[in-house]
């Protein structure tokens, strides 16, 4: 069965402070997808990204970067430069075909 | 605009009246799911749809059924809604299956008293 492990329950940091939010994806499946939702105070699901388990080159969306490593099964989540608007609950997930699995979420509080 | 619309929004009922969530999503995708949210677990799907007529069970099924009668619309019902149903819900839908972006509804706030 599949898991995906977030193993920071809160996080605080000052404004621009890096942080890296943690998120681990067991599972047997060789072929599988992960992603990043980003849930703000207003409690929407915003997706951020998409990766598949082939690719693990790094990605940088603006202060966003994702580290994927297959070996560790890790598919990490970096903020640059943190500011007050990235406080959020980040929600790792990961899934095959039919099923998609979230973590339990990282609270992300940024204080100016 | 793209978008996928959940049905009440908001809604307190009490221990046994058969409640409807109403989910529509109007980008004609295949794959639709309805999760609940609650603290310290994250999102846990209860069920989802592959195409119409075609549903299936997630992790936390147990209370809820759903019905796919069209492509745009996937209702979830309580028969008999109980307390430990009290949770926040989401549907969502995606092209495909999992492994493309879902898009979630705004969620639903139900609180069984």
């Amino acid at each position: 069965a599949q898991k995906v492990t977030q193993a920071q329950t809160e996080i605080s940091v000052v404004e621009k402070e890096d942080v890296t939010l943690d998120c681990v994806y067991e599972t047997r499946d060789t072929t599988y997808y992960l992603f990043w939702y980003k849930q703000p105070p207003s409690g929407e699901l915003v997706f951020l990204i998409r990766r598949n388990s082939f690719d693990e080159q790094n990605e940088i969306s603006g202060r966003y970067s994702w580290n994927f490593q297959k070996s560790t099964s890790s598919f990490n989540f970096t903020i640059t430069a943190s500011q007050v608007v990235d406080s959020a609950v980040y929600f790792c997930a990961g899934g095959g075909y039919n099923k998609l699995i979230f973590g339990a979420g990282t609270r992300l509080a940024v204080h100016p | 605009e793209a978008q996928v619309t959940q049905n009440p929004r908001y809604l307190i009922t009490v221990t046994g009246k058969k409640l409807t969530v109403t989910c529509s999503q109007n980008m004609n995708h295949e794959y639709m799911s309805w999760y609940r949210q609650d603290p310290g677990l994250g999102l846990r799907q209860i069920y989802y749809s592959m195409n119409v007529e075609v549903t299936d069970k997630g992790d936390v099924p147990e209370g809820y059924k759903v019905s796919r009668k069209e492509k745009r619309n996937f209702p979830l019902i309580l028969e008999s809604p109980s307390p430990n149903q009290t949770s926040l819900y989401f549907c969502a839908s995606s092209r495909g299956t999992v492994n493309t972006e879902a898009f979630f509804g705004q969620g639903t706030r139900l609180t069984v008293v």
